[in-house]
């Protein structure tokens, strides 16, 4: 099976704070992606990655951004927290596209910022 | 532009049958994917159409018809279990594209 961990299922920070958030998928999958979800808005792309050192903007990146350094961890980076992040955010991981289209997605991490 | 229509909201009886419309907006399609959440957890992949027509997979169908750009999540033997939200999710052609999801579509079952 495949499996997408996520470091934190709740996290409580404070305005202006760096925060990390770790993905690490054990499948030697190429793709990786982070979302939010917010209600009534769906699951929103902020950032994914194909391979190793390689990333693409999603559809809303401001104030976020990636790292991967090893192709099963994908971190995503809030850079000075704003309470308009609070959110739920889900990382997934997939398979070159053209050999598979499904997604695998973690538990999520549930943050607040205060 | 590109973008997806389903429901917001759909409520249906324990046992029946229930369909989740989805209508996409987009160049470059591929396939339509479906996934599951329920509460608290992970979306969870369901079923996927390339081709015209219809996919079953036990209690759950999907189908697609690209003439139309129009696809559907057919759920029978509707249990309680089934309430969830449903998202689909568009596949698009070549490269490392990724999905596209649209805002979902909360099921709830009813006694």
């Amino acid at each position: 099976d495949v499996k997408v961990t996520q470091s934190s299922r709740y996290l409580v920070k404070r305005t202006g704070e760096k925060v990390f958030l770790e993905c690490v998928q054990d499948m030697d999958h190429e793709n990786m992606f982070w979302y939010r979800q917010d209600p009534g808005l769906g699951l929103r792309l902020i950032y994914f990655s194909y391979d190793v050192k390689m990333k693409e903007k999603g559809d809303i990146p401001e104030g976020y951004s990636v790292s991967r350094e090893k192709k099963e961890r994908f971190s995503l980076i809030l850079e000075s927290a704003s309470t308009n992040q609070t959110s739920m955010y889900l990382c997934a991981s997939s398979l070159r596209p053209g050999v598979e289209k499904t997604q695998y997605f973690g538990p999520g991490t549930r943050l607040l910022v205060l | 532009g590109q973008s997806l229509e389903q429901p917001s909201e759909v409520t249906a009886v324990e046992g029946a049958i229930v369909q989740i419309n989805c209508t996409y907006q987009t160049s470059g399609f591929y396939g339509l994917s479906w996934y599951q959440q329920h509460d608290g957890g992970a979306p969870t992949f369901l079923s996927y159409n390339a081709l015209d027509g219809l996919e079953e997979t036990g209690r759950f169908s999907s189908f697609l018809s690209r003439s139309d750009s129009y696809g559907y999540l057919l759920l029978q033997e509707l249990q309680m279990k089934d309430s969830a939200s449903y998202f689909c999710a568009f596949v698009m052609m070549g490269g490392n594209t990724p999905l596209v999801f649209g805002k979902g579509t909360r099921l709830s079952v009813i006694a």
